[in-house]
């Protein structure tokens, strides 16, 4: 199974809204509404951002939302903050029983 | 709040047995979820290595399938991984996380991870 794409960065100044997408295949993302997303700070675990497209844990910023459209799913993250600033990895359940993470997007804060 | 914790050798030698073991506080092993491994090699992505649930069934990562078995210890409230044959290729980062009631669906929380080098 091969990785999700993702772009290996994104960028923005505070305040502005950025998008990282993830693009699979019709047999994961495009067949599942199980994509979920993950916000890794350096040296740490990676952390639950979204689940099921589009739903988020209890607690988590509104800030951060997520979409899907195809083959192609999506993360929001508006008014960008410093501590945005991390590795951004998506994930999807695939038609094998198997999970398939991206390949992760560098967020900068300018 | 669920708490997991990896514990296991650092190193480990060429063509031999990495096993590591996944600690589970906050919440019961048997709760009827499904409770996972994952690794990252150094400054590279994550990859799903695989998933159990407490009655025993497994699904693996078709690329470590021949070399992966993953159990689980109830009356410990633990889960653990075991990887035979590891080369440098398998020295990375490893994190255990709790998934969803349904196989399908999503990881959370994670341990903090623990690094397995695989050298001579």
């Amino acid at each position: 199974q091969s990785a999700l794409t993702q772009p290996a960065s994104v960028s923005g100044s505070p305040g502005q809204s950025i998008t990282i997408s993830c693009t699979g295949t019709s047999r994961d993302v495009g067949d599942y509404n199980y994509v979920s997303w993950y916000q890794q700070h350096s040296g740490k675990a990676p952390k639950l951002l979204i689940y099921d497209v589009s739903s988020r844990p209890s607690g988590l910023s509104d800030r951060f939302s997520g979409a899907k459209s195809g083959n192609t799913a999506s993360l929001t993250i508006s008014g960008l903050q410093a501590e945005d600033e991390a590795d951004y990895y998506c994930s999807s359940y695939t038609s094998s029983s198997t999970y398939v993470f991206g390949t992760g997007t560098k967020v900068t804060v300018l | 709040q669920v708490q997991l914790q990896e514990s296991g050798p650092g190193l480990v030698r060429p063509s031999e047995t990495l096993s590591l073991t996944c600690s589970v506080s906050g919440d019961s092993i048997g709760s009827g979820y499904y409770w996972a491994w994952m690794r990252q090699p150094p400054g590279k992505g994550l990859e799903w290595i695989g998933s159990v649930f407490f009655g025993g069934t497994t699904y693996y990562n078709p690329s470590l399938k021949s070399r992966v078995t993953i159990s689980v210890n109830t009356s410990k409230n633990q889960f653990s991984l075991r990887l035979t044959s590891v080369t440098a290729a398998d020295t990375a980062v490893y994190y255990c996380a709790k998934g969803s009631l349904f196989h399908a669906g999503w990881f959370d929380p994670w341990g903090q991870g623990t690094l397995v080098t695989v050298s001579s």
